[in-house]
């Protein structure tokens, strides 16, 4: 089956870090740019970022993330990764992993002391 | 930084046609996306490259392109099409954009 499944959500403190997992199946991975995508309770979609296929493998980030957030990914085992540090509060929402076409069902992150 | 503007709301009766419009500066040199998002779901790609429609997406969607303004179509609307609808595109950058969502409303 073709699907994304993200994983290592959870309940963090301001200033943590915590990495989040997107699994990939049914297609060749390393051929799709992934991103990640995010949206807070009640609101809107916000682009966090993406990490281009195998063959380039650079990433791009928003504004609001650049400097405490790392994408990348792992072609070997068909995963990719966020790593995110010194969260906020504000960061707090559902993130998704997609190729566009295709989105996994997110993984809830809250920050809150 | 690059908008993209959506009504917040668009209301239609069943079996009538739905239009939720999406405009952005750089609308006529980048292409836009069109997700579908029900509560409590993963959004779902609904148009890519401003008019294509992906596999098992029903004929009734559709999309266009004229200016700053894209549109998506939604023709003979069903119960089943209320949901958030969101426009995507990208900046000068490639970073992605959304635009605010529009929340389709079925009467």
């Amino acid at each position: 089956e073709v699907q994304l499944v993200e994983s290592g959500g959870g309940l963090v403190q301001p200033g943590r870090s915590l990495r989040l997992s997107c699994a990939a199946s049914g297609f060749t991975f390393g051929d799709y740019a992934m991103a990640w995508v995010r949206q807070p309770p009640g609101k809107g979609l916000e682009w966090v970022g993406f990490i281009r296929n195998k063959y380039d493998g650079t990433t791009e980030y928003a504004a609001s993330v650049k400097g405490r957030f790392t994408i990348s990914r792992d072609d070997s085992k068909g995963i990719a990764y966020l790593q995110m540090d010194s969260l906020k509060i504000e960061d707090t929402a559902v993130y998704f992993c997609t190729t566009s076409d295709l989105w996994g069902p997110g993984t809830l992150v809250t920050v809150s002391s | 930084s690059y908008e993209l503007t959506q009504p917040p709301s668009v209301s239609v009766s069943p079996r009538q046609t739905a239009r939720i419009t999406c405009s952005g500066d750089a609308l006529p040199n980048r292409y836009t996306y069109w997700y579908q998002q029900k509560p409590g779901q993963a959004p779902v790609l609904v148009i890519y490259k401003d008019t294509e429609r992906p596999s098992g997406i029903p004929e009734r969607f559709s999309g266009s392109s004229s200016g700053t303004t894209v549109t998506l179509t939604i023709n003979g609307v069903r119960a089943e099409d209320e949901a958030d609808y969101y426009c995507q595109s990208a900046d000068s950058s490639g970073h992605w954009v959304f635009g605010g969502g529009t929340k389709l409303t079925v009467l």
